[in-house]
């Protein structure tokens, strides 16, 4: 079957632009989870849903960042006012929420804000 | 937090190998223990788990023991093929309500002929 699809594959945006980056996990799956790789900080958990639902905001790195999942399914992450920093593979994982353990991961979204 | 700990690379070995990628991890309670592998263009994929303590996790000939006293999680194989070049990350997810994934470094595994 049809594995997690993230798009767009690359995304290449000014300094202060704001981006959204799309997630589509793999059917039935209702666990979701945001993670970033950048060269400095090796790979890093943003946010997971349960659901619709985030219990825990608290990895985003800013204000900047923001998330939603609707229907419980297809997520978005927004990046406001990108800096140089934000410059990094976004990923998504998806997993059965009693199995967690086995996140299957998308390709990425590689920013670059130039 | 938790943390996880892998020996840095890159590790380049000649073809029959044996390979051992060295992962140690600092967790409250009783997390469970991954490897993922991320081949050259390709996703991050499960390589192995183990969730309790003393379990063995094994696939495509690697191999990985939960060792609770050591708080380690050693990467092994017997003989490496070229094919198995790629980036190993050791990964564990807390005992709490918590379900991320915290990661390692990663260790780039060159593989020669």
């Amino acid at each position: 079957g049809a594995g997690v699809s993230q798009s767009p594959s690359n995304k290449v945006t000014e300094k202060g632009k704001d981006v959204e980056l799309r997630c589509d996990p793999i059917s039935g799956h209702t666990a979701l989870y945001w993670y970033r790789q950048s060269l400095g900080q090796g790979l890093e958990f943003l946010i997971y849903f349960q659901g619709n639902s985030a219990p825990d905001k608290s990895g985003l790195p800013s204000d900047r960042f923001s998330a939603e999942r609707t229907g419980g399914s297809v997520s978005t992450l927004t990046i406001q006012r990108t800096q140089q920093e934000d410059s990094a593979v976004y990923l998504c994982a998806s997993s059965e929420w009693t199995r967690s353990y086995e996140q299957y991961f998308g390709p990425g979204t590689r920013l670059t804000v130039t | 937090g938790d943390s996880v700990t892998q020996m840095e690379g890159p590790v380049t070995l000649s073809e029959e190998a044996f390979l051992t990628i060295n992962c140690t991890y600092t967790a409250t309670g009783y997390p469970s223990l991954f490897w993922y592998v991320q081949y050259p263009g390709e996703g991050l994929q499960l390589l192995l788990k183990a969730t309790k303590a003393d379990d063995k996790g094994s696939n495509k000939g690697f191999e990985a023991t939960y060792r609770k006293e050591t708080t380690s999680f050693h990467l092994e194989k017997g003989s490496v093929q070229v094919s198995d070049s790629a980036v190993y990350f050791c990964a564990l997810t807390g005992s709490g309500s918590a379900r991320q994934l915290t990661f390692g470094s990663g260790t780039q595994l060159t593989v020669l002929p």
